[in-house]
């Protein structure tokens, strides 16, 4: 049963630039939502993606957008990238209510120059 | 917008000593979770506290929540240098989980 899967696993972007990540859920999870982690901080929630819509988000900006497909899997998409968006990425699936249990994927690390 | 504070920051502790870290929420939460993130890795669960009261054991790991359901604690005895890395509290409502900064914890043997 394979758990949480991102790709790429690493990147690197220059500003302005834009970037897509991936993010397949773990089996029989329904619910992805997607966090960025600065270095030494917590994971921020950016959004969370619900039977192929936005379902909550959290405090970033319209650059950050993401789409959930028919099998569950998810994209998100940062545009115009700035130096401040270099961070861990990383994609959660869980199943029911938005708060439920977080099962996280390795994350893509990204570094925009 | 819902907060959530940990300390300390960073601990630095002797194999063999005890560790507890502190999770305050500026709201109250329907549950709290725990996650542990090992250097160079991803969060991972550890549990989840649901009541009021509640108190749970994972080995040498004892976790509580609160009466007021808006903090938390988490304690580990006799650390050992498999328990390096960074310890996360989640607050949950319904909707989102809020993550505090975590604490690092360091294990000198």
């Amino acid at each position: 049963d394979a758990g949480v899967t991102q790709s790429p696993t690493h990147l690197i972007k220059t500003r302005g630039q834009q970037v897509t990540l991936r993010c397949s859920p773990k089996s029989g999870h329904d619910t992805v939502s997607w966090y960025q982690q600065a270095l030494g901080q917590g994971p921020q929630f950016i959004f969370q993606y619900y039977e192929e819509e936005e379902r909550q988000r959290g405090n970033f900006p319209d650059r950050f957008s993401g789409h959930q497909f028919p099998n569950y899997s998810s994209e998100l998409n940062v545009n115009a990238l700035l130096l401040g968006d270099s961070a861990l990425y990383l994609c959660a699936s869980s199943t029911g209510q938005g708060g439920d249990i977080q099962y996280f994927g390795a994350g893509t690390r990204l570094s925009v120059l | 917008g819902q907060q959530v504070m940990q300390i300390p920051q960073y601990q630095h502790v002797q194999e063999g000593e005890d560790f507890t870290t502190y999770c305050n929420s500026s709201t109250t939460l329907s549950n709290i979770q725990w996650y542990k993130q090992r250097p160079g890795g991803h969060p991972v669960f550890l549990i989840q506290l649901v009541k009021s009261g509640e108190v749970k054991k994972q080995k040498r790991l004892t976790f509580q929540f609160g009466e007021a359901k808006k903090n938390s604690s988490l304690h580990i005895t006799a650390t050992q240098t498999t328990d390096v890395g960074t310890y996360f509290c989640a607050g949950g409502d319904y909707s989102t989980l809020t993550f505090g900064k975590g604490t690092m914890l360091l294990v000198s043997p």
